[in-house]
């Protein structure tokens, strides 16, 4: 089945060492996103990729930086996590061009920062 | 700018009760109006859609009506079950906000034998 896949579900990392989260899509989507979701909040869009176009929110901090290496494949690079960046992390894909097309997430990672 | 505003929760509720999460919106275009549904430890899963005024969602006994008028995408089901507890969140997306969804801040359902 077409898919959005993360890997790991779960990822436990120490204070102020870079952690990799990644993300892939079966769906061949030209849209991928981020979004951090603390407890019992909303999903927060950290950025997006319009294809190779990279789309930052004006608050996520420079602390997260995002790569596409291809249509497939998205990664999101925490550089020096701190405690406040525990969280579900979760990727989604959406088809632009295709009209009301909804996003297609992933099962989230759930970071933990030690 | 675009926004959704959703029912507090947490909600509790009866097997077999009658279900409402209110969800109004705020846009300048002609948004797309969605019901995502997480389960614990779990992303997103779209619950219904609706792309136009009038259009009615619906998906394993949830319904929601898009209403321009009232700015509006209720949630209804008319009986629960113990399996539908989970977190609902409203959501939005229109040709104008750059490819965004925008989500409400999700509304807990706990459903109790």
């Amino acid at each position: 089945d077409a898919m959005v896949i993360q890997n790991p579900r779960y990822q436990v990392t120490q204070f102020g060492k870079p952690v990799t989260l990644s993300c892939s899509q079966t769906l061949n989507h030209n849209v991928m996103y981020w979004y951090q979701q603390k407890s019992s909040q909303a999903p927060k869009l950290l950025f997006h990729y319009y294809d190779k176009d990279f789309n930052n929110e004006a608050d996520t901090p420079d602390n997260f930086q995002s790569r596409r290496p291809n249509t497939s494949f998205c990664f999101l690079d925490i550089r020096s996590p701190g405690l406040g960046d525990a969280a579900m992390y979760l990727c989604a894909t959406s088809r632009e061009g295709l009209k009301n097309t909804e996003a297609f997430f992933g099962q989230g990672t759930r970071l933990t920062v030690v | 700018g675009d926004s959704v505003t959703q029912m507090e929760g947490p909600v509790t509720l009866s097997e077999e009760a009658f279900l409402t999460i209110n969800c109004t919106y705020t846009a300048t275009g002609y948004p797309s109006l969605f019901w995502y549904v997480q389960y614990p430890g779990e992303g997103l899963q779209l619950l219904l859609k609706a792309t136009k005024a009038d259009d009615k969602g619906s998906n394993k006994g949830f319904e929601a009506t898009y209403r321009k008028e009232t700015t509006s995408f209720h949630l209804e089901k008319g009986s629960v079950q113990v399996s539908d507890s989970a977190v609902y969140f409203c959501a939005l997306t229109a040709a104008n906000t750059g490819n965004q969804f925008y989500f409400g801040t999700g509304t807990s359902l706990t459903v109790i034998p």
